[in-house]
């Protein structure tokens, strides 16, 4: 089955710089791949995604990058603030509900 | 806002108990999929149904049972309740086909 990777597991910037989250998958059919965001005691919210036609995405100060070939994807925040800080899960799945795998997630820590 | 909901938000069961936790999913979504997600740790995958039949699982023992409804709302069963089990149970619904999962608030047992 699927695994995901993620790293780094904390991260501290300092606010107005860019933070950069990776991720490895090792199910080759794997196309689609969601980013979450989690603040404390809240759900996880879907900030941004990607399909494996693609190779980068982006929206406002998020963007996402994928590297088929390297099985790799990453999420990119640029212009941090102080509301960007929380808890970041990348996910991986197939197409035609099957689960998502998610990665350990990345605490992001913007200091002002 | 979200339209999937989970109750109850807070649950304190005794070791060896049963409990039920409960979803509803967003309108026009037939897919639910449960998730553990304990704390400092990525959501870990439990099982996931599509129009009421289970479709997954991933590595829960067979105490953790569940349900889908016509409706598509969905029930959660833990049996034999073991101190481990505490932990945020959160529901995600989809309108299928590996397309974006929307993640209700969770509810948040504790087993003591």
């Amino acid at each position: 089955g699927e695994n995901v990777e993620q790293h780094p597991s904390t991260l501290s910037v300092q606010e107005g710089d860019s933070a950069v989250i990776k991720c490895t998958y090792s199910d080759s059919a794997s196309n689609y791949f969601p980013w979450y965001k989690q603040e404390l005691g809240k759900r996880p919210q879907l900030i941004i995604d990607i399909r494996s036609n693609v190779g980068e995405k982006k929206d406002q100060r998020i963007a996402v990058t994928l590297n088929k070939t390297a099985k790799h994807f990453s999420l990119h925040i640029t212009e941090t603030q102080p509301e960007d800080s929380a808890v970041y899960f990348c996910a991986a799945t197939r197409s035609g509900n099957t689960p998502l795998v998610f990665g350990k997630g990345t605490r992001l820590s913007v200091i002002a | 806002e979200t339209g999937v909901t989970q109750s109850p938000t807070h649950l304190i069961k005794t070791r060896g108990q049963q409990v039920t936790l409960r979803c509803s999913s967003q309108s026009g979504h037939n897919t639910v999929s449960w998730y553990q997600q304990a704390l400092g740790q990525g959501p870990q995958f439990i099982f996931q149904y599509y129009r009421e039949e289970e479709n997954g699982r991933g590595n829960f023992p067979p105490r953790f049972s569940g349900l889908q409804f016509p409706n598509y709302s969905s029930e959660l069963n833990v049996n034999a309740l073991e101190l481990d089990d505490s932990a945020l149970y959160l529901c995600a619904s989809s309108p299928g086909q590996g397309l974006g999962y929307t993640f209700g608030s969770g509810t948040r047992l504790t087993v003591v």
